[in-house]
């Protein structure tokens, strides 16, 4: 049981460049998240999604979007890669109901030069 | 609009002692509170939570205290040990939405 995995771990973009970071969960959980961590900032939510097929916007969606095609995967995709986007992005995941807490993958350290 | 805030960045205490983080929110929506610990390079792990029906939430030396009225959680740790030393995050359920809200985190410290 791998829990939440995300990868890259690590990646440097150029301005401009696009790419898609993976976030596979084996728990069978219906909710995944997608969230970015600046300095001092917290965590920001990006996207959401409560089951394949369904997203939805979270607090900072501009410059992203996902996909939900499977229960287990949950891609972001990044078109034009802008140093606004360096950032540490965290995948979660969590069962569907009231009172649960998520699980959150290692993260992936993005720096876009 | 930061709907969960945490005012303190940083906390520093002593070995042993006390630590409380706090927390604010102004959804009255919210409906259920967690607390997630971050140690560097890796993910946030779930620490403890309280729903709104209750006003206090114990596991062994971590406390979550709720005051709906006032919009404001807490977190309390005794005793403080070297090993809690990370950055805590308090986090909301907005209920129907499915969304969790992060506040914006509170480093820290214990002192040995």
């Amino acid at each position: 049981n791998a829990g939440v995995t995300q990868t890259p771990k690590f990646r440097i973009l150029k301005i401009g460049q696009s790419m898609t970071l993976q976030c596979t969960q084996d728990m069978n959980h219906n909710y995944m998240y997608w969230y970015r961590q600046d300095p001092g900032m917290g965590l920001k939510l990006i996207y959401y999604s409560v089951g394949a097929g369904i997203t939805d916007k979270g607090e900072v969606p501009n410059g992203y979007n996902v996909s939900r095609s499977t229960t287990e995967d949950f891609p972001l995709r990044l078109e034009l890669a802008a140093p606004s986007q360096t950032s540490v992005y965290f995948c979660a995941s969590r069962i569907p109901g009231q009172n649960t807490e998520a699980f959150f993958g290692q993260g992936t350290r993005l720096t876009v030069v | 609009d930061q709907q969960v805030k945490q005012n303190s960045p940083s906390l520093s205490v002593q070995e042993g002692r006390i630590s409380i983080l706090n927390c604010d929110y102004t959804n009255s929506m919210f409906d259920y509170f967690l607390w997630y610990k971050k140690y560097p390079a890796e993910g946030p792990t779930f620490l403890i939570s309280i729903s709104s029906i209750k006003d206090k939430n114990e596991d062994g030396r971590f406390t979550v205290f709720l005051n709906k009225s006032a919009k404001h959680l807490s977190l309390h740790i005794v005793p403080s040990q070297p090993g809690d030393s990370a950055v805590y995050f308090c986090a909301a359920d907005g209920g129907a939405t499915n969304k969790l809200i992060f506040g914006t985190g509170t480093l820290l410290a214990v002192q040995p």
